[in-house]
């Protein structure tokens, strides 16, 4: 079965610096691949997605993420952070036969004045 | 739009009580899901549905039911709580067969607490 691995459960910057989450991920067959961003006491919102298109793919709130399949990966970034940014924010993993999602343990990202 | 709707937001039960937790999605979509979150583990599945009448196990469907009567809702019946299963649960729905790749859509979640 898929899987995905977030390296790092908190992430600190400063505000207007890099933003830097990583996730690696493991399948047999072509990924789907999902940023997703939870909020206190919110559900998960969809932040972007990797459906086998572009390889660099733009997201919502200036986050972009991008698929490298020689690395196995799909790092979010964002060039600058803000206040608001701070969350928890997971990978996820699906594929075309299969009928599920499977979610990485989450990284907190904490943003500092 | 209402979306994904999880009734109620917080629970406390006493261990053997039982309960359901309500989801309901107004989207038209085929798949639901149920989904528990414990701190740093992430989002585990509990049990899916592919559509009425069909349901299935996740990773984690121990002490766990579920039913799909109808396209829209899909609960999840807790039927002797255990404090193992204090958690966080979210349901989420889909709709596969439109595209590759379609994500899923939360509700804000129910809280549940087992003492």
């Amino acid at each position: 079965a898929q899987s995905v691995t977030q390296l790092g459960s908190h992430v600190s910057v400063s505000e207007g610096a890099l933003v830097l989450l990583r996730c690696n991920y493991s399948s047999s067959v072509p990924p789907y691949l999902f940023w997703y961003v939870q909020y206190p006491n919110q559900g998960l919102q969809l932040l972007l997605k990797y459906t086998s298109a572009a390889t660099l793919v733009k997201g919502i709130n200036g986050f972009e993420a991008e698929f490298k399949k020689s690395e196995t990966s799909f790092h979010l970034t964002k060039p600058s952070a803000h206040m608001r940014d701070a969350a928890e924010y997971f990978c996820a993993v699906s594929t075309y036969n299969n009928n599920d999602m499977r979610f990485g343990a989450g990284t907190r990202l904490t943003v500092k004045p | 739009n209402a979306g994904v709707t999880q009734t109620p937001k917080f629970r406390i039960l006493k261990i053997g009580q039982s309960m359901t937790l309500q989801c309901a999605q107004d989207m038209n979509h085929n798949y639901m899901y149920w989904y528990r979150q414990d701190p740093g583990m992430g989002l585990k599945l509990i049990y899916y549905s592919v559509g009425a009448g069909i349901t299935d196990k996740g990773e984690v469907p121990n002490g766990y039911n579920v039913s799909r009567s109808t396209t829209e809702d899909f609960p999840l019946r807790l039927e002797l709580a255990a404090p193992s299963q204090t958690s966080v649960y979210f349901c989420a729905s889909t709709r596969r067969g439109q595209g590759a790749g379609q994500p899923q859509h939360f509700g804000d979640g129910t809280r549940l607490s087992i003492l």
